[in-house]
Formats: structure tokens, C-alpha cells, sequence
């Protein structure tokens, strides 16, 4: 799997928009971006993930560059509970059959303030 | 949904005890994953089945841990003799490889242990 590169840290306002970046310049055509978050003590959560497509769900929405070697996770109005770690992942597809762990790297720290 | 259910949330034990982690996957799940975070290495894979077997251990640290899944809705983390180098939160995950979903990892909420 591709590796990824994210900053260490990042602080955003209460009720602003948090964007985080990832670089994955290495990403293979067949490698899904995923999108992780992990609050304190707690276990890692899912929360997007994409191809090449612009996605959006409930929680956040994901745009990928055209070329894919990038990509940032949004989350549109940020409360004090989105404060985690939020890990960028680059995996092969479901449907490929290859094994489906997930490999984390450092993350960013996203720390919300009131 | 009751989620991936593990325990015990904590475990303080002394060296050399055998320490057993216990995890519950979500019903239906056919793939359990176990992950060990500490704050040096972050989370790493430590093993994971597919209906029930073993696929990749290699991140298996020693001969000293073991893992087992002797049916669909259980698996066992143990570690004999532990040492104080195993303290870390140990997460238990499962996914579904059917259909169109999205495959992601559902995770427990983790046994922290301490190993004094």
C-alpha cells in the first residue's frame, strides 16, 4: 500500500471548517484513499473513503486531486468533539480480493477550540 | 448492534503472568483483526483472520503471543509470559468482505494493559 504523508498537528475554531491534507504521491490506480479518526481512548473510527471521485457522507466530505496524489478530508463545521487523530490511509480496493488490513501511519493531531 | 465487544477494558498484571484479551466480533463479520497502539510505534497489525484462520502474523512480535478464533464470534489474544514492554491498548477489529459495502474496520474499544 502507498504510503502517506500528513502533518503532525493542526488546531481549527469551534463552528469553522477543518481541512485536513494528505499527500500520497506513490498512490497506485487501483488504491482507495481511507479516511480514519480516532478521539481519546477510544478506538479508530471510520469515517470516508474514495477513488478519484469527490465523496461526501454525513460526517465529512473527501476531494481528491486530479491526479490523486493528494487529497483533503473537510469537516464542515468542527465541534469541540471532532477534536482526534485523524489517520489517511491508501489501500487496494475491496472488490480486489487482497487482504484487508489497514496499515496507520502518525495521523494528525485536530484539536478543536472553543 | 452491539458493535466489536472486548475485555477486559483493563488489565494490571506483574510480570511473567499469562495475560488473555478477549474479543467479540460484530455478528456476520468475517474478517477480526487485532492491533496493539502504543505511543513509540502507534498502531500496529498484529494478526488477522479470515472465517476463523489465520491469514498474516507476522506482526506477531514474539513467540510469546498467540491468537486464536475458534468460531465466528470469538477470538482470544494471549500473551505467556508477559513483560512490561507489552503494556499498550490492544484493539480488536472486524469487517465484512461481501457485498458492496465499504469494508471498513469497525474497532473495540480496546484493552488497555499494564504490566508492571
Amino acid at each position: 500500500d502507498a504510503k502517506t504523508t500528513q502533518p503532525t498537528s493542526m488546531d481549527c475554531a469551534e463552528g469553522r471548517a477543518a481541512n485536513l491534507p494528505c499527500n500520497h504521491s506513490t498512490i497506485s490506480g487501483n488504491e482507495y484513499v481511507y479516511w480514519y479518526r480516532q478521539i481519546h481512548s477510544q478506538g479508530p473510527q471510520y469515517i470516508i473513503h474514495g477513488l478519484k471521485n469527490n465523496e461526501t457522507n454525513e460526517m465529512a466530505s473527501l476531494i481528491i486531486t486530479e491526479d490523486r496524489k493528494s487529497s483533503t478530508l473537510i469537516l464542515p463545521h468542527a465541534t469541540l468533539r471532532d477534536t482526534a487523530v485523524y489517520y489517511c490511509i491508501v489501500r487496494v480496493a475491496i472488490s480486489s480480493g487482497s487482504a484487508r488490513q489497514l496499515t496507520f501511519g502518525s495521523g494528525t493531531q485536530l484539536t478543536v477550540l472553543p | 448492534d452491539a458493535g466489536v465487544i472486548q475485555s477486559p477494558r483493563h488489565e494490571v498484571t506483574e510480570m511473567g503472568q499469562e495475560v488473555t484479551l478477549r474479543c467479540k466480533p460484530i455478528s456476520g463479520h468475517d474478517y477480526l483483526f487485532w492491533y496493539r497502539q502504543t505511543m513509540m510505534r502507534g498502531l500496529e497489525l498484529l494478526i488477522y483472520f479470515n472465517n476463523n484462520v489465520p491469514i498474516d502474523d507476522s506482526g506477531m512480535p514474539e513467540d510469546r503471543f498467540s491468537a486464536k478464533m475458534p468460531n465466528a464470534s470469538f477470538s482470544t489474544l494471549k500473551i505467556q509470559p508477559s513483560e512490561p514492554r507489552d503494556s499498550a491498548v490492544y484493539f480488536c477489529a472486524s469487517s465484512f468482505s461481501h457485498g458492496a459495502g465499504t469494508g471498513e474496520l469497525f474497532f473495540g474499544e480496546g484493552s488497555r494493559l499494564t504490566v508492571l
